[in-house]
């Protein structure tokens, strides 16, 4: 079956910084592009960042660039997203999303991990 | 960066209505790049339509997606107990993804 997992969520303060993770089985990761996509509580959904399959090429929407890093490990089947210098109105679930470039959409998604940023 | 308007807010419906929902693009959008998901609460969102007209795997035909340039629908011929939910359209374009804010389905 294909699925994704994301963990490493959690409650962090102001400033501080939290690494998410995804894993990935039932297909071949590595000819994949990822993203993250997250979603504040009551609210819609929000891109974060996009990375390609070879990890040449990476996106980051504007409201993450210079504070969000995403990775990919091929070996592990994981994609990661370093999250630094996090602020309130980052509190959201996160999501780990397949690209699928034949349909131009995110056909498979996780369950979500929820990062809240609280003093 | 293209902003994606959906209308109406909340829609409300009763079971075996149809269903009608906007999607309306700042900017012109490739039909090839846009998309339709549907979201319950506490799920994650689903692919029901993608290339702005294709269903995707395992999605029942009542559903059909529809549009071009900057005016997209979706449509839902006769709503089922279990489509009653959020609706969001996507797109891809210069480098970026966005989604729209959502349409609600919820029962009158």
């Amino acid at each position: 079956e294909v699925q994704l997992a994301e963990s490493g969520g959690g409650l962090v303060q102001p400033g501080g910084s939290l690494r998410l993770s995804c894993a990935a089985s039932g297909f071949t990761f590595s000819s994949y592009s990822m993203n993250w996509v997250r979603q504040a509580p009551g609210k819609g959904l929000e891109w974060v960042s996009y990375i390609s399959s070879s990890s040449t090429t990476m996106y980051y929407a504007d409201s993450v660039k210079g504070q969000f890093t995403i990775s990919r490990d091929n070996a592990k089947n994981s994609l990661y997203l370093q999250m630094n210098s996090l602020r309130a109105e980052d509190t959201a679930v996160y999501y780990c999303a397949r690209w699928i470039a034949a349909q131009n959409a995110f056909d498979i998604w996780g369950q979500g991990t929820m990062v809240t940023v609280s003093s | 960066e293209i902003v994606l308007t959906q209308s109406p807010g909340t829609l409300s419906l009763s079971p075996g209505e149809r269903a009608t929902l906007s999607c309306r693009a700042s900017q012109s959008v490739s039909s090839s790049y846009l998309a339709w998901y549907q979201q319950k609460p506490g799920q994650a969102p689903r692919l029901l339509i993608y290339g702005a007209s294709s269903r995707a795997t395992g999605i029942p035909d009542r559903f059909s997606g529809s549009g071009s340039g900057t005016d997209f629908t979706l449509t839902i011929s006769r709503l089922e107990p279990e489509d009653f939910a959020v609706y969001y359209c996507q797109q891809y374009g210069s480098s970026r993804f966005t989604f729209g804010p959502g349409t609600k389905v919820d029962i009158k």
